[in-house]
C-alpha cells in the first residue's frame, strides 16, 4: 500500500525542547515537502527537498530544520528557536516535479505546553 | 503573500444544491490544483489543471482555468454532506519547481 506516513499524531513540546516530526513515503517521490498550517489557515511553506542530501529553504524556515539522508526520509525538527511552534504540520511528496499532483500525510499536531 | 485567494472563505448549501468556490492568483503559473481536507486530517488532491488546459471534468467535480483573469473555479455538483470539508487551491508558479503555493481555503458545509 502506498503512501505517505506521518507519526506521531500528536506531539507536545516543553518551552525550549526541540522535538522532531517524522514522514516517510514509499512513492518512489524524489520531492518532499514541508507545510504549517495554522487554524483557518492555508498552507505555508517550511522546507523542501527535490532529491536525497539537498533541500532548501521555504517561506518561513526560520525556527525548523531537515534533513534528506534517505529518499523516503524526510524529518523535521522544530528547535527552541521557534517561538510560536504550535500548529498543523503537513509533510507532502511529489513525483515529476511540477507535472503532478502532491501526496499528503495525516499531519502532526504540535502543541507546547 | 499568498499566490492564490479563494472566494467566498465560507459555504453553507442545502444537499443537493451545487457549490461553486473560486480562486485568484498572481503570476503566471505551470499548473492549478485543487486539494480537499477534512477537519484535523491531510490534504486530498482533487484535479490537477495545466496552464493550457481551459477545463477538466472528475465525477461530480469540475474545475475552469482562466488565465487571461489569473483565476480558477471548482464546481461540485449535486453536493452530499459528505462533501463538507475545507477546499484549497494550489499554484505551481513557472519559475519553481513542484513547490506549490496555497490559498487560505474555503469552508463548505453541506447541510443534509
Amino acid at each position: 500500500d502506498g503512501g505517505i506516513t506521518q507519526s506521531p499524531k500528536y506531539l507536545f513540546r516543553k518551552e525550549g525542547q526541540n522535538v522532531t516530526l517524522s514522514c516517510e513515503q514509499n512513492l518512489n517521490h524524489d520531492a518532499m515537502y514541508w507545510y504549517r498550517q495554522d487554524p483557518g489557515q492555508g498552507l505555508r511553506l517550511i522546507y523542501y527537498s527535490q532529491i536525497v542530501n539537498d533541500f532548501q529553504k521555504g517561506d518561513i524556515a526560520e525556527g525548523y530544520s531537515v534533513s534528506r539522508e534517505k529518499k523516503e526520509s524526510f524529518p523535521l525538527t522544530v528547535t527552541s528557536a521557534q517561538k510560536n511552534p504550535t500548529a498543523f504540520y503537513l509533510c507532502a511528496s511529489r513525483g515529476e516535479g511540477r507535472k503532478t499532483e502532491a501526496f499528503f500525510g495525516q499531519g502532526t499536531r504540535l502543541t507546547v505546553v | 503573500s499568498q499566490q492564490g485567494e479563494e472566494d467566498p472563505q465560507a459555504l453553507s448549501i442545502q444537499e443537493g444544491e451545487n457549490a461553486t468556490m473560486n480562486c485568484s492568483y498572481k503570476t503566471s503559473i505551470n499548473n492549478l490544483q485543487w486539494y480537499r481536507q477534512n477537519s484535523g486530517r491531510g490534504l486530498v488532491h482533487l484535479i490537477l489543471i495545466r496552464s493550457n488546459e481551459r477545463e477538466k471534468h472528475s465525477g461530480r467535480l469540475r474545475v475552469t482555468l482562466d488565465t487571461s483573469k489569473k483565476s480558477s473555479s471548482l464546481l461540485i455538483t449535486a453536493s452530499r454532506a459528505a462533501d463538507t470539508a475545507s477546499y484549497f487551491c494550489a499554484t505551481d508558479a513557472n519559475t519553481n519547481a513542484g513547490k506549490s503555493t496555497f490559498g487560505d481555503g474555503t469552508t463548505l458545509t453541506v447541510k443534509p
